[in-house]
């Protein structure tokens, strides 16, 4: 147990919609990272915050948005969901923001787009 | 065009066998980590390398930091079943405005018993 916890576990919808996944961090680290795995791919980074604000942005469509709370749990928004965003995604977090600081994964969470 | 690239793709070997995956790069990193992912699940940091020629074991599990902090490779020793995963190489860099890993495209590992 990574100590990342990201809900829901599973996630189907239709084409269209919008959706809200959610991360908790380990305790005591402040930067949250997004990350989209498709299938037989590997992971592409999406976007980071830190401390509540945004670090550093991959390659994160505009229909998707993240953002940070005070608590540090962190959200991502995936709207006009279309077929090809099905994947899973992954909520990272760690300690700081740069350097060989290492990145605790959590469980994913799988999205279907029907 | 991936910036580390992983090889080989896919890996299947017996019970017992030695295995070694790489990870190259034209790019200099900072630090230079190492996760293995089973199906379903988030990818679990193994190891993390900062220094040029470091060396770091695991049990059976053995990681070299390339001298020019470019590459890196894997060694399982004696593999077994329960080393069955994807491998997932990640580089780091330090900067100011974030730390972004950029991952390789991993490595498929089927250990047969």
């Amino acid at each position: 147990d990574s100590g990342v916890t990201q809900t829901p576990k599973h996630l189907i919808t239709a084409t269209g919609q919008r959706v809200t996944l959610r991360c908790s961090p380990r305790s005591g680290d402040l930067s949250v990272y997004w990350y989209q795995q498709s299938l037989d791919q590997g992971l592409q980074f999406l976007i980071q915050y830190y401390n509540g604000e945004e670090r550093a942005k991959g390659n994160i469509l505009e229909r998707f948005s993240a953002q940070q709370f005070p608590d540090l749990h962190s959200e991502l928004n995936l709207s006009s969901l279309e077929l090809g965003d099905s994947a899973l995604y992954f909520c990272a977090s760690s300690v700081g923001i740069a350097g060989a600081y290492e990145q605790y994964f959590g469980p994913g969470t799988r999205l279907t787009v029907t | 065009t991936q910036l580390l690239e992983q090889s080989p793709q896919f890996l299947s070997i017996q019970e017992g066998e030695n295995l070694t995956v790489y990870c190259n790069s034209s790019s200099v990193f900072s630090s230079l980590q190492w996760y293995r992912q089973e199906p379903g699940e988030g990818p679990v940091l193994l190891v993390t390398v900062v220094t040029g020629g470091e060396v770091k074991k695991l049990k059976r599990l053995t990681f070299q930091f390339g001298d020019a902090r470019k590459d890196s490779s894997l060694h399982i020793t004696a593999a077994q079943p329960g080393d069955t995963g994807l491998y997932l190489c990640a580089g780091g860099r330090i900067k100011a405005a974030g730390n972004k890993l950029t991952f390789g495209g991993g490595t498929r590992v089927l250990v047969k018993p």
